[in-house]
């Protein structure tokens, strides 16, 4: 596509339910990246993949987090047993190569944990 | 672990004027690079400038400029003649140049207002 599309845009979860947020980025790009923004913050740093390699999760807050990119392309996080701490816009970002490159982000999912 | 704080919250400027958002970071590395992102609501991260930290050279772009005081470790944005749509939030960024160290750490974000 001609840019990074994330799916759905909104998502209201009740505590304790499994969420799952999708991204597709640039079609070709190598590296995906998800970012956590708070309200009101700046985004911060989740996981990073290099096609379907995780090469850093060092972001992940909890084991209740997980993300995956099986074929190179498309990536899902998964949230697991969500609390109201979650409540944040999720962003996908994806560059063409693994190195220093442009990064083009997505609109965001914005959760809501009640 | 570096750093990036963004002193002011908000700032507003008169459509046409010029303003300077500030940011200072903090690290032990000598090559890195520093970004500046608007975020309008629409949520999507735009990148503004980039600037390599081993350039002595100011980046510009259109009517945005930094000013890069590496010594200092200050990194201010400049818009020049405001317009309407500058409005939004803005975020400074680092990333290290490292290869694999892929990530940005972002600042807190400044929102600019422009008044017609």
């Amino acid at each position: 596509g001609a840019g990074v599309s994330q799916s759905p845009r909104y998502k209201v979860a009740k505590r304790g339910q499994d969420v799952a947020l999708r991204c597709d980025p640039i079609s070709g790009h190598v590296s995906l990246f998800w970012y956590q923004q708070a309200l009101g913050q700046g985004p911060e740093f989740l996981t990073y993949f290099q096609n379907e390699a995780q090469l850093d999760k060092s972001g992940l807050p909890s084991d209740r987090f997980f993300a995956e990119r099986p074929e190179g392309s498309v990536s899902t996080l998964k949230i697991q047993r969500t609390q109201q701490e979650d409540s944040a816009v999720y962003l996908c970002a994806s560059s063409a190569g693994p190195t220093n490159e442009k990064l083009f982000f997505g609109s965001g999912t914005q959760l809501s944990v009640l | 672990a570096q750093t990036v704080t963004q002193s002011q919250p908000e700032m507003s400027v008169q459509e046409a004027e010029t303003v300077t958002l500030s940011c200072t970071y903090d690290t032990s590395e000598s090559d890195y690079y520093l970004f500046w992102y608007k975020q309008p609501p629409s949520r999507q991260m735009i990148l503004v400038i980039r600037q390599e930290a081993y350039k002595q050279q100011n980046a510009t772009e259109n009517r945005f400029s930094v000013n890069f005081q590496k010594a200092a470790k200050s990194f201010s944005l400049k818009i020049s003649d405001s317009q309407l749509g500058d409005a939004a939030m803005y975020f400074c960024a680092y990333r290290s140049a490292f290869w694999g160290a892929q990530k940005l750490v972002f600042g807190q974000g400044t929102r600019l207002t422009i008044n017609p």
